[in-house]
């Protein structure tokens, strides 16, 4: 059973960029799409976009100017990158994995981690 | 962008009731839809997928129907661990979309 788990900061200051982790254990990496999803607490979800584990990513057209999405297939892992961060961006975010042929049925998620944006 | 228009956004039904959400796309989407339910604390978790498919695991309580605009996301004989947010996911377009959720209680 593949696991997902999220790293990162925890607090970011606004105007710095945050960096995520996920770390994918009980599976492979390679041949898989892999996504990060946000939820501001209380609120809905939102995709951010998508890597395969080629590298090829596709990002949301909102946040395309200040996301980087990155793919290390010799640690089993992905990561994220957004910029120039607001308050708008605190959220907890998600990593999740498509199921095999599918890039965009989402069967697997790690279970969030929390970045708040604050001076 | 595809909006995903989600209702009702909160019921409160009993236990045993038949639960009914529905989800509207802003355009056809064929049945490029997925169901997921999230408990309070927790990642969503895959239910339904292409519309009408059950997941792996998941209890035949759980069933979708549905095609082009118009989707129906259907509980049967609702328990107490029932309780949760659940959310519809378009992947017809990029970027992919979720609708704003149905939050499920107990009366």
């Amino acid at each position: 059973q593949v696991q997902l788990h999220e790293s990162g900061p925890g607090l970011v200051k606004p105007s710095e960029t945050v960096s995520l982790t996920c770390n994918v254990s009980g599976g492979s990496i390679t041949g898989y799409y892999w996504s990060w999803i946000r939820q501001p607490t209380g609120k809905g979800l939102e995709w951010l976009g998508r890597i395969f584990y080629s590298g090829s990513a596709m990002y949301h057209p909102s946040l395309k100017s200040r996301l980087t999405m990155s793919v290390d297939t010799s640690k089993n892992q992905f990561s994220l990158k957004l910029n120039s961060v607001t308050a708008a961006d605190t959220a907890v975010y998600y990593c999740a994995r498509a199921s095999r042929s599918t890039t965009s049925r989402f069967d697997s998620w790690g279970q969030g981690s929390l970045v708040i944006v604050s001076s | 962008d595809i909006q995903m228009t989600q209702s009702p956004s909160s019921l409160s039904a009993s236990v045993g009731d038949r639960v009914t959400i529905t989800c509207q796309a802003s355009q056809a989407i064929n049945n490029y839809v997925h169901w997921y339910q999230q408990k309070p604390g927790k990642a969503p978790n895959l239910l339904i997928y292409d519309a009408s498919t059950l997941q792996a695991g998941v209890p035949s309580k759980f069933s979708g129907s549905g095609s082009g605009t118009d989707f129906t996301f259907t509980i049967t004989n609702l328990q107490p661990e029932d309780v949760a947010t659940y959310y519809c996911q378009q992947y017809d377009n990029l970027p992919l979309t979720f609708g704003g959720g149905t939050k499920v209680e107990i009366k």
